[in-house]
């Protein structure tokens, strides 16, 4: 299996400062088609799982652009440009290039 | 609008069976494939199976040794995700999420708590 690792697994943020969280596979993640399937999900305190970037670097529709994805290969990273209260909660790199499909172990963000 | 509705939460003894059932509505159902990952108690996230509703096709995690088994109704458009020979440690939050093309999960059910207690 993909092992996905992310670092750190705490962030404390400062309101407007930013955020960054890092994603590293233990194998490339670059599919036969070219693509790479790393996507990122934000899990807020008692509710399902949210989809933020797929594919690297996409934002879904309704997204805030401060939010932006970035990497290749095996290493990626999520960051917010200005870290607001409604970001607060956990967030997953996932990989979606090989099954079985597996997360990082989550990174909570939290306010200082 | 897209919706993926779940079944209530469920308690079971250990050894027993139980059954999640996955309702989409706001979409063809048949156009997307349908994942089941679950979440125990402050961890992260475990993929589990997968199935195209279109035909049937499914896909399992080998980490739970055939214990695990998805059906779809395209009549009913849902999905049902069966897990057997229940222990504590499939206490546990289970979701499913409709994939896309790109293979993330663009909608999530509400997910179902089920509890596996003596």
């Amino acid at each position: 299996d993909i092992v996905m690792t992310q670092t750190p697994l705490s962030s404390p943020v400062t309101l407007g400062q930013p955020a960054s969280i890092s994603c590293r596979s233990s194998q490339s993640l670059v599919h036969s088609d070219g693509n790479t399937y790393l996507s990122w999900l934000q899990q807020r305190p008692g509710q399902p799982p949210r989809l933020l970037i797929y594919k690297i670097s996409n934002r879904l529709s309704g997204v805030p652009d401060r939010f932006s994805g970035s990497g290749a290969g095996t290493e990626f990273t999520l960051k917010i440009s200005r870290v607001e209260a409604e970001d607060v909660g956990v967030y997953y790199c996932m990989q979606s290039t090989h099954f079985p499909r597996t997360f990082g172990q989550g990174t909570r963000v939290e306010i200082k | 609008q897209v919706q993926l509705m779940q079944s209530g939460a469920e308690v079971k003894k250990p050894g027993a069976s139980v059954k999640v059932s996955c309702k989409a509505s706001g979409y063809t159902f048949t156009n997307y494939a349908v994942h089941w990952v679950r979440q125990a108690p402050g961890q992260s996230l475990e993929w589990m199976a997968w199935i195209d509703p279109a035909n049937g096709n499914t896909r399992y995690s080998q980490h739970f040794q055939g214990r695990v088994t998805t059906t779809r109704d395209t009549s009913a458009s849902t999905a049902y995700m069966d897990l057997s020979s229940l222990t504590s440690e499939d206490t546990a939050v289970y979701y499913c999420g409709r994939a896309t093309s790109s293979g993330s999960y663009d909608y999530w059910g509400q997910g179902t708590l089920v509890t596996v207690s003596s």
